[in-house]
């Protein structure tokens, strides 16, 4: 079957501009993740969506940076007036329920560069 | 907060010799410990895991022991091959498994 699928692939904006980035998880996936992944490090959590509540966006970095995902499936990565540093890989994982138990299966990502 | 620690590369060994990647861990509670795989222009996959102490994951001849005395989840292989190539992060996941902590990632590179 499908896998997690995330568009764009590449993404190239002027600082202060808005971008939004999607991802389509696997379908009947209730869990749905956001991570980043700057150059030479490992993803960092942003936001986690169980059906279509923000259960945790503790690692949003600022206001500047929204999710949602308003009908339980699809999501979008909202960022306004973006910054350099906001340039890195933003990757999409989906699981069939929350919980360390169930496996995380990751998209390909979206690289974003802020110029 | 909650962390993971790995081990820095790149790492490169010719094909048959034996692999580790070191990982260690700090967290709170009682925290699942993964290894995921990134192969060249692929996506992150889950290679293996563990969820209590002492339990072992193994998955394509790699093993990995989750130590909760030593706070480690080392990644090993006793005989790497050409394609084995790729990144490997080290990962761990809070108690109640909706955050997941990443290491920096371990390049393998492995010639024939």
């Amino acid at each position: 079957g499908a896998g997690v699928s995330q568009t764009p692939s590449n993404k190239v904006t002027e600082k202060g501009k808005y971008v939004e980035l999607r991802c389509d998880p696997i379908s009947g996936h209730t869990a749905l993740y956001w991570y980043r992944q700057s150059l030479g490090q490992g993803p960092e959590f942003l936001i986690y969506f169980q059906g279509t509540g923000a259960a945790d966006d503790s690692g949003l970095p600022n206001d500047r940076f929204f999710a949602v995902r308003p009908e339980g499936s699809v999501s979008t990565l909202k960022i306004q007036r973006t910054e350099r540093g906001d340039s890195a890989v933003y990757l999409c994982a989906s699981s069939l329920q929350p919980g360390r138990e169930y496996e995380q299966y990751f998209g390909p990502g979206t690289r974003l560069t802020v110029t | 907060g909650d962390s993971v620690t790995q081990m820095e590369g790149p790492v490169t060994l010719s094909e048959e010799a034996f692999l580790t990647i070191n990982c260690t861990y700090t967290a709170t509670g009682y925290p699942s410990l993964f290894w995921y795989v990134q192969y060249p222009g692929e996506g992150l996959q889950l290679l293996l895991k563990a969820t209590k102490a002492d339990d072992k994951g193994s998955n394509k001849g790699f093993e990995a022991t989750y130590r909760k005395e030593t706070t480690s989840f080392h990644l090993e292989k006793g005989s790497v091959q050409v394609s084995d190539s790729a990144v490997y992060f080290c990962a761990l996941s809070d108690s109640a498994g909706n955050q997941f902590y990443f290491g920096t990632g371990t390049s393998l590179t492995v010639i024939p």
